[in-house]
């Protein structure tokens, strides 16, 4: 089993809709990263967290640590939020510590 | 800032042949890493550096060598190229553990 597990795998929306993504999580870790990777194959990151909330424009990233837990919401979504959300976690080592990632969510918005 | 570069964007090497794939930061980040992204897995570490001098292995080092000479640079080599060594390869960089990582745009590699 994976130890990053992201759902749902693909999701399409028309513009507009509210937008969750799920991620969960089986081992301790210290961050989670949300990240974005447009369809030419950049990957931008989003949002590092290790508890709470943080907004950015229309983007929204929640952890719950107990429940080793995280979502992406984007509101009011638009066509060009359109790519490949990842979530990754960075998971303490004896010697420094080692990010892991989730296998993407493939988001498509219509217009 | 130029960021995080990577050279060449695309490559198509022959099985056996060797290669080095650059990268290159101007952020002066002690931490850089390789990934390489296959269809259906997310990103894997293949090595990484804490600094100048520091290497270390990641998930997936087989057939990979790295060397941290400068804090700038990270090349990754390929001493026999394979053809499960198809892939995209991604460097990153970030100042600290806890640290945002930047991307460098990515080498897609291709092994017949």
């Amino acid at each position: 089993k994976n130890e990053v597990e992201q759902s749902p795998q693909n999701l399409t929306a028309q513009e507009g809709e509210f937008i969750t993504i799920n991620c969960s999580y089986s081992v301790g870790i210290s961050a989670l990263h949300w990240l974005q990777q447009h369809p030419g194959g950049g990957i931008v990151s989003l949002f590092m967290l290790s508890s709470g909330k943080k907004k950015h424009g229309r983007l929204i990233a929640t952890i719950n640590i107990q429940e080793k837990h995280s979502s992406l919401h984007i509101t009011a979504s638009h066509p060009r939020d359109s790519a490949v959300y990842i979530c990754a976690v960075m998971i303490p080592q004896t010697s420094g510590s080692r990010l892991t990632f989730g296998e993407g969510t493939q988001l498509t918005v219509n217009p | 800032n130029a960021g995080v570069t990577q050279t060449p964007k695309f490559q198509v090497l022959k099985t056996g042949q060797s290669m080095t794939l650059q990268c290159a930061q101007d952020m002066n980040h002690e931490y850089m890493s390789w990934y390489r992204q296959d269809p259906g897995m997310g990103l894997r570490l293949i090595h990484y550096s804490v600094g100048a001098g520091i290497t270390d292995q990641g998930e997936v080092p087989n057939g990979y060598n790295v060397s941290r000479s400068t804090t700038e640079d990270f090349p990754l080599r390929l001493l026999s190229a394979a053809p499960s060594q198809t892939s995209v390869y991604f460097c990153a960089s970030r100042r600290g553990l806890a640290d945002t990582q930047y991307f460098g745009p990515g080498t897609r590699l291709t092994v017949l």
